[in-house]
């Protein structure tokens, strides 16, 4: 089966600018995660759906970071504006259901400048 | 929030050794995974573990789900130069929402 596809795999941008990015989770796995990886570290979980509704978005900082899944598949996570803290790469991850393993995709490194 | 303690950080093996890292932490977890990452790459999941003291192989990968579902602990036998990577432990729990909390990894460097 197809794996976690995202995009772009890199960005570089200036603090202030706006970025996105994009997840096709597995197809079949209703629920979808977006993480952020900084460097030596794990990946803290950002947001998490279940279809298309919220079902974790506890540390998010919505202030400045925003995500969707309107139709219940693809998902796409805003960050606006950026800050030079931002950069890290963001994971997106899917799974069967809540209580299942999720499988990444290859991320996307995202570099403020 | 949680964590899981992961150990040793990172260890410098030579081609051939077993190798054995292993994860704590002070709350239960009902399901424990274990992933490799590559640079550049996402993390792979290795092995899952859905039941305590279940021991579980995935070729020359073995893992075990403590008794107390506190931990966990993977093995890497006859270690090649592609082990290279991070690793990192997850622990999962059943209740409510709580989302999959990782550990900080084990970087793996295999000299040959």
């Amino acid at each position: 089966e197809a794996g976690v596809a995202q995009s772009p795999r890199y960005k570089i941008i200036e603090k202030r600018q706006s970025v996105a990015f994009w997840c096709n989770p597995i197809s079949g796995h209703a629920t979808l995660y977006w993480y952020q990886q900084i460097l030596g570290q794990g990946p803290k979980l950002l947001i998490q759906f279940q279809n298309n509704g919220v079902v974790d978005d506890s540390q998010l900082p919505k202030d400045r970071f925003s995500a969707e899944r309107l139709k219940g598949v693809d998902s796409t996570l805003k960050i606006q504006p950026a800050k030079l803290e931002d950069s890290a790469v963001y994971l997106c991850a899917s799974s069967h259901s809540g209580n299942q393993p999720q499988h990444f995709g290859d991320g996307t490194r995202l570099s403020i400048l | 929030g949680q964590q899981l303690n992961q150990s040793p950080q990172s260890m410098f093996i030579q081609e051939g050794e077993d190798v054995s890292m292993n994860c704590t932490s002070s709350s239960i977890f009902n399901t424990w995974l274990w992933y490799k990452q590559d640079p550049g790459e996402g993390p792979v999941l290795l092995i899952a573990l859905y039941k305590a003291g279940e021991l579980t192989s995935n070729g020359r990968l073995t893992a075990q789900f403590g008794i107390t579902r506190k931990d966990s602990f993977l093995n890497i036998s006859a270690s090649i130069p592609s082990d290279v990577g991070i690793y990192f432990c997850a622990g999962l729990r059943h209740s409510g929402n709580t989302p999959l909390v990782f550990g900080k990894g084990t970087r793996l460097s295999v000299i040959a």
